[in-house]
């Protein structure tokens, strides 16, 4: 199984800051990563596929690098809405494996 | 519009089975595989399987093996995951998710179910 690794597992940051999360897999993957949101009693949302891409619908401060083995999620400018837990996946194999997770909380 | 509704909570006891539905609607249902993904409390996220509704194949993580079914219904456009030999650690929210690219680069969880809430005591 390919082992997700996101540091740092939780965040503290102010409105207006740039926030950047990593995802470390065990094994290249090529771009085959994917990021979500995930709020208090709600189902995560896809931001990000492929890597880099971003998903329909999602602000374009939201933004994915990396490849092989080493990605990046960062937030530009982080809104009130933005606070809640982000998690990496990868989507080059079964069984799919998710990051721990990484939660963004107000400062 | 696109959307997973899935069935409501569950309480069971342990050692018994549970059935979770998921009903597709706003889009072509054979066309795109299912996948299951459970979250314990306060835990991450965790993916259980994967089902191809039109030919009903499946594959389950390895941990499952031999006590998660997952079946499809084409007339009715639902899915179902079964769970069975019940015990505490599977009480969780358990989601349904689409994947729009399976085997390709797209191969993500784009839309997901609501969750439904499964308490094993």
């Amino acid at each position: 199984d390919i082992q997700m690794t996101q540091s740092p597992s939780s965040l503290s940051a102010s409105v207006g800051d740039r926030v950047t999360i990593t995802c470390r897999a065990s094994q290249s993957m090529s771009i085959y990563l994917n990021w979500y949101q995930q709020k208090p009693g709600k189902a995560p949302k896809l931001l990000i596929y492929a890597a880099s891409s971003l998903q329909s619908g999602v602000p374009s401060r939201f933004s994915g690098s990396g490849s092989g083995t080493d990605f990046t999620l960062t937030i530009s400018s982080l809104q009130p809405e933005d606070f809640a837990t982000y998690y990496c996946q990868q989507s080059y194999t079964t069984p799919r494996t998710f990051g721990q997770g990484t939660k963004v909380e107000i400062k | 519009q696109v959307q997973l509704v899935q069935s409501g909570a569950e309480v069971k006891k342990p050692g018994a089975s549970v059935r979770v539905s998921c009903k597709a609607s706003g889009y072509s249902f054979t066309n795109y595989y299912v996948h299951w993904v459970r979250q314990a409390p306060g835990q991450g996220l965790e993916w259980m399987g994967i089902i191809n509704p039109s030919a009903g194949t499946t594959r389950y993580a390895q941990k499952f093996q031999g006590r998660l079914s997952m079946t499809s219904d084409t007339s009715t456009r639902t899915v179902y995951m079964e769970l069975s030999s019940l015990r505490s650690e599977d009480t969780a929210v358990y989601f349904c998710a689409r994947d729009p690219d399976y085997g390709g680069y797209e191969a993500s969880f784009d839309v997901w179910g609501q969750g439904t809430t499964v308490t094993v005591s």
